[in-house]
């Protein structure tokens, strides 16, 4: 199974972008990378996946380098309401489906 | 569609007594799945069910069972409180497509204190 390694705190200044890496040096060819995030005491939030492209929605961009061994996660005008642990996880591959394993994430702190 | 619902959201109970924390979802999601947090960890994954009749262990399942005997409804036991099991316990389901994407919707969590 494919492990994550995200580093445990970043801080981010208001209105610039959060740049969250994440090396997942294991991962197989076709598990899928995903992000999530959980503010205080909530339920966690996703944010987005890929498996080899980078992909871009309403919330966040995802760049996956070419040897999928890496990705970062792009907040590209981080708001205080962006503080929150991110997790980047990869599908870990089951006979019955793939289950999603959790890390320790990386606490976000934006400041003004 | 009101998502993922949990109950209780919060309880305490002591040593040795049972319960039973209630899931269920109106998403028609085949997979579901029970994970707990403990205060600054991360997620571990109870046991999770990729469709009625169907469950498996995740990482952490000693002291708790589950049953999935419809689509919609997926409880977590625990027959006998132990201090250990104090914690946040969060419901998730999700599509399950095998060759695809795996997208968990996530509840509102049910926090459980043993004293």
């Amino acid at each position: 199974d494919a492990k994550t390694t995200q580093p445990p705190s970043m801080d981010c200044a208001e209105g610039r972008a959060a740049n969250l890496p994440c090396n997942h040096s294991t991962i197989s060819g076709n598990e899928y990378v995903y992000w999530y995030r959980q503010i205080h005491s909530q339920g966690p939030q996703y944010i987005i996946h890929g498996l080899k492209n980078n992909e871009t929605n309403e919330m966040a961009s995802l760049i996956i380098t070419e040897d999928r061994k890496s990705s970062t996660l792009i907040l590209p005008h981080a708001t205080l309401r962006d503080t929150a642990v991110y997790y980047c996880i990869v599908r870990v591959r089951h006979n019955q489906g793939g289950k999603l394993i959790f890390g320790q994430g990386t606490e976000l702190s934006v400041k003004p | 569609n009101a998502g993922v619902t949990q109950t209780p959201k919060f309880r305490i109970l002591k040593i040795g007594q049972s319960m039973t924390l209630q899931c269920t979802q109106d998403m028609n999601h085949n997979y579901m799945y029970w994970y707990r947090q403990d205060p600054g960890m991360g997620l571990k994954l109870i046991y999770y069910s990729v469709g009625a009749g169907i469950t498996d262990k995740g990482e952490v399942p000693n002291g708790y069972n589950v049953s999935r005997s419809t689509t919609e409804d997926f409880p977590l036991r625990l027959e006998l409180a132990a201090p250990s099991q104090t914690s946040v316990y969060f419901c998730a389901s999700s599509y399950g497509q095998e060759s695809g994407a795996n997208v968990l919707t996530f509840g509102a969590g049910s926090r459980l204190t043993v004293l």
